[in-house]
């Protein structure tokens, strides 16, 4: 299947603090990219749709200015964590698609820890 | 309000035999479910998925049931393995995004 990467795997920062969290589709252009948001034993929280080129759709609850997305080309998505908080620590993983949505592929995901 | 619900958390199952993963949903609009496999600090990974003109899906040792009038699917894993054991989250389409349920960890002891 289609590879998506994220980087960093894992990151630690300090409170206030910004965070970037790229994605990227290695063998395919994808036209969708998802970032979505795990807490210890929930279900993978949808935050955002993003699309290339255009702003990213955000879900009832996400603050956009909080974390912002860009997706500036068919292979790359970028979630930043803005002034960071301990309640932003979390485990963010994106997914790619060039649609249909049963053909997501997902990323290994990145364990934010903000102190 | 959760559309697609796990109830179950855990399930253990000796290796040999039936794992059977439940998952309900509300919105009679799905029309396209999947399950997926993950393992701690990974990414899921795509295990099977049925369309709601179907009721049964298999793909070797994996199967998946959908009863629409019940808003109900499963996932049946026979013969359970040690190697299957990780969360399994239920998801339906919902545009072009997918819904989650909290996923269910099965345990499968040799």
């Amino acid at each position: 299947g289609a590879v998506v990467s994220q980087h960093p795997s894992r990151v630690i920062c300090k409170s206030g603090t910004s965070v970037k969290i790229e994605c990227r589709s290695l063998d395919f252009q994808a036209t969708t990219m998802f970032w979505y948001r795990q807490f210890p034993k929930q279900s993978l929280m949808l935050m955002a749709t993003s699309n290339e080129g255009s702003k990213a759709t955000y879900e009832q609850g996400v603050e956009k200015d909080k974390f912002l997305i860009n997706h500036a080309s068919l292979t790359l998505s970028t979630l930043t964590v803005t002034s960071a908080h301990p309640e932003d620590s979390s485990f963010y993983i994106c997914s790619a698609t060039t649609l249909p949505a049963n053909e997501q592929f997902f990323g290994p995901g990145t364990r934010l820890t903000v102190l | 309000d959760q559309q697609v619900k796990q109830n179950s958390p855990s399930l253990s199952v000796q290796e040999g035999r039936i794992s059977i993963l439940n998952c309900d949903y509300t919105n009679s609009m799905f029309d396209y479910f999947l399950w997926y496999k993950k393992y701690p600090a990974e990414g899921p990974t795509f295990l099977i998925s049925i369309s709601s003109i179907k009721d049964k899906n298999e793909d070797g040792r994996f199967t998946v049931f959908l009863n629409k009038s019940a808003k109900h699917l499963s996932l049946h894993i026979v013969p359970s393995q040690p190697g299957d054991s990780a969360v399994y989250f239920c998801a339906a389409i919902a545009g072009t995004a997918l819904i989650f349920g909290k996923g269910t960890t099965l345990s499968v002891s040799s």
